[in-house]
């Protein structure tokens, strides 16, 4: 199984705040990887696909980059409503999907 | 707009089966452009992925290896919704299971690859032993 491997895994910041999260596979996995925003008693919710193209919807403060074997998600101003934890979900091992840890994104 | 509405019980006893439905609204189980998923979530396992079914002008079914024996996603083309069915639980199984849809659009056409657009609200089954 690809493992994903998230950091940090939690994280404080401020509103307006530019944070990065970063996510590792174990293997190289090309562009085959999604991010995910959940909130406490939600399902996940689809931010970014192929690594860096935003989902209809999502606002562009989002963004997505990296291949092979290390991705990031960048939001580029915190907003209140950006509080959650954030998932990284790789497809290369279809239909094997895996997800990372989880990063949760705290108010300081 | 596309709705995944669960239903089933929440507390299922050990070693017994675990049956959930998800109702589709806004698409077909029977599209040629999407998969349908089950996906579970624990403090312990945190998100896992469980199996899919898809139709191409037949069934296909795919499921997480770990589960090949006691798992399987059965489609309703009449009711228009897929179900899951998980045997012999025990109290490892205890979790949030998730009904998915998976599509993606890509230069206007649209496929499905595991990304993960619609979910269901969740329902929290516990195993008791």
């Amino acid at each position: 199984d690809i493992q994903l491997t998230q950091s940090p895994s939690f994280l404080s910041a401020s509103v307006g705040d530019r944070v990065t999260i970063t996510c590792r596979a174990s293997q190289g996995i090309s562009s085959s990887l999604a991010w995910y925003q959940q909130k406490p008693g939600k399902a996940p919710k689809l931010l970014i696909y192929d690594a860096s193209t935003l989902q209809s919807g999502v606002p562009s403060r989002f963004s997505g980059g990296g291949s092979g074997t290390e991705f990031t998600l960048t939001i580029s101003s915190l907003q209140p409503e950006d509080f959650a934890t954030y998932y990284c979900q790789q497809l290369n091992s279809y239909p094997l999907y895996t997800f990372g840890q989880g990063t949760k994104l705290e108010i300081k | 707009q596309v709705q995944l509405q669960q239903s089933g019980p929440g507390l299922v006893k050990a070693s017994q089966t675990l049956s959930l439905t998800c109702a589709i609204s806004g698409d077909s189980v029977s599209s040629n452009s999407a998969a349908w998923h089950w996906i579970r979530q624990s403090p312990s396992r945190g998100l896992e992925w469980l199996g899919r079914t898809y139709y191409r002008s037949r069934w296909y079914y795919d499921y997480a290896l770990s589960l090949q024996s006691r798992i399987s996603i059965n489609p309703d083309t009449s009711k228009n919704q897929f179900s899951l069915h998980l045997n012999s639980v025990t109290p490892e199984d205890t979790a949030v299971y998730f009904c998915v849809r998976d599509r993606y659009c890509r230069g206007g056409t649209c496929y499905s690859g595991g990304n993960f657009d619609y979910w269901g609200q969740g329902t929290l089954v516990t195993v008791s032993s």
